[in-house]
């Protein structure tokens, strides 16, 4: 069974522009969320959805935008990007539901690396 | 100011010594989770815990919600286990640790 996959797996942007990262989970899990990980640090929690609705949103500018689709999948959005965007941005999926339901282990993509020029 | 703490931040052993990393955390939780990272940076789950005490082959994960404190055992290490380990709290969100790296030499 295929895991959480996650396109692209490395993109060059330069200041300014807009990139979309695509998340897909595992076949039967319905939640989806995305982190932020810049280099030397612990993951920042960016978005979680369930059943295609924002069930959570960390601390980040609205330049930062998530959607997940019928089939589950999901894209992050980013506007705008500055160097300091520059990261790491993992996804996870899980079966369970909102972050108070301890149910649903987490199972995590090999990430998209992005660099900001 | 981080809301979930890990010691040490860097730990090198050598092959075959007992591990422990300690993860504090300072709010009530639905659960906590253990994860492993290796240097390509995907990450594996290791434990998601809400009390007690938890084994998967030569790694423990044991908790303690009074004292909102956490541990992740590695008996008889071994060089493959060598990776970022990080703690992560899970309430209305889910709240990273920082990380510990963990080196061991054969």
């Amino acid at each position: 069974d295929a895991g959480v996959t996650q396109s692209p797996t490395h993109l060059i942007k330069t200041r300014g522009q807009h990139v979309t990262l695509r998340c897909s989970p595992i076949s039967g899990h319905k939640s989806v969320s995305w982190y932020q990980q810049v280099l030397g640090q612990g993951p920042q929690f960016i978005f979680q959805y369930y059943e295609k609705e924002e069930r959570g949103r960390g601390n980040f500018p609205d330049r930062f935008s998530a959607r997940q689709f019928p089939n589950y999948s999901s894209e992050l959005n980013v506007n705008a990007l500055l160097l300091g965007d520059s990261a790491l941005y993992l996804c996870a999926s899980s079966p369970g539901g909102g972050w108070l339901s301890n149910t649903g282990e987490l199972f995590f993509g090999e990430g998209s690396r992005l660099t900001v020029l | 100011k981080n809301e979930v703490e890990q010691s040490p931040q860097n730990l090198t052993a050598q092959e075959g010594e007992f591990i422990t990393i300690n993860c504090s955390y300072s709010v009530g939780i639905s659960a906590l989770h253990w994860l492993q990272q290796h240097p390509g940076g995907g990450i594996v789950s290791l434990f998601m815990l809400s009390s007690g005490k938890k084994k998967h082959g030569r790694l423990i994960a044991t908790i303690n919600i009074q004292e909102k404190h956490s541990s992740l055992h590695i008996t008889a290490s071994h060089p493959r286990d060598s990776a970022v380990y990080i703690c992560a709290e899970r309430n209305e969100k889910l709240t990273f640790g920082t990380g510990t790296r963990l080196t061991i030499i054969p």
